[in-house]
């Protein structure tokens, strides 16, 4: 079945150690986002790639950094990681045709703990 | 600018009984609708969407939502709910011809046998 995959489910770092969470897909989507959720909140996006086009959010913390090597792969960085930082982060996709972009495909997730 | 309010933070509901999960937002263009849900642990469900047409909606696990303009509102039905039900649901809005997703703070379901 088509999908978007998330590894790991669970990633556990201590303050200030680089951590890459890793967002695979196989709907071959164009665009892919990364949300942070933290807990009892809603999904807050990141940024988004439209291929290989970099849109950061204007309040998305210098800290975090985004890579988009192919069309199936998008990772996210976080450079330092605070406590502030521990959360559920959220990969999706979406198929951008003309100027509409169609339904976004979340995954399950990875759970960030930092301690 | 855009943004999604959903009015009850906490829906505690019986077994078999019906459910109304409201949502209201604002936007000052034409705007697409959203219903997500999710379970503990996992990631975002679509559970329905509105994007042009037939202002009701049906979705899956037999939810359905209906769009009202007038009063900017999306809210989401179940006629009878299921322990399964038991989630977060979200509510989300995305103006047309746009790529952000905006949501709501979300609204607990807990369902009582």
């Amino acid at each position: 079945d088509a999908m978007v995959i998330q590894n790991p489910r669970y990633q556990v770092t201590q303050f200030g150690k680089p951590v890459t969470l890793s967002c695979s897909q196989t709907l071959n989507h164009n665009v892919m986002y990364w949300y942070q959720q933290k807990s009892s909140q809603a999904p807050k996006l990141l940024f988004h790639y439209y291929d290989k086009d970099f849109n950061n959010e204007a309040d998305t913390p210098d800290n975090f950094q985004s890579r988009r090597p192919n069309t199936s792969f998008c990772f996210l960085d976080i450079r330092s990681p605070g406590l502030g930082d521990a959360a559920m982060y959220l990969c999706a996709t979406s198929s951008l045709s003309g100027l509409n972009t169609d339904t976004q495909y979340f995954g399950p997730g990875t759970r960030l703990t930092v301690l | 600018a855009q943004s999604v309010t959903q009015l009850d933070s906490q829906v505690p509901v019986f077994e078999e009984a019906p459910v109304e999960l409201r949502c209201n937002y604002s936007s000052s263009v034409s705007v697409y609708l959203f219903w997500y849900v999710q379970y503990p642990n996992q990631g975002l469900q679509l559970l329905l969407k509105y994007l042009s047409g037939s202002t009701l909606v049906k979705g899956i696990n037999g939810f359905e939502a209906e769009f009202n303009k007038s009063q900017t509102s999306f809210h989401l039905r179940k006629p009878s709910v299921h322990i399964s039900d038991t989630a977060e649901y979200f509510c989300a809005v995305r103006d047309v011809g746009a790529q952000k997703l905006v949501f709501g703070q979300g609204t607990r379901l807990t369902i009582n046998p």
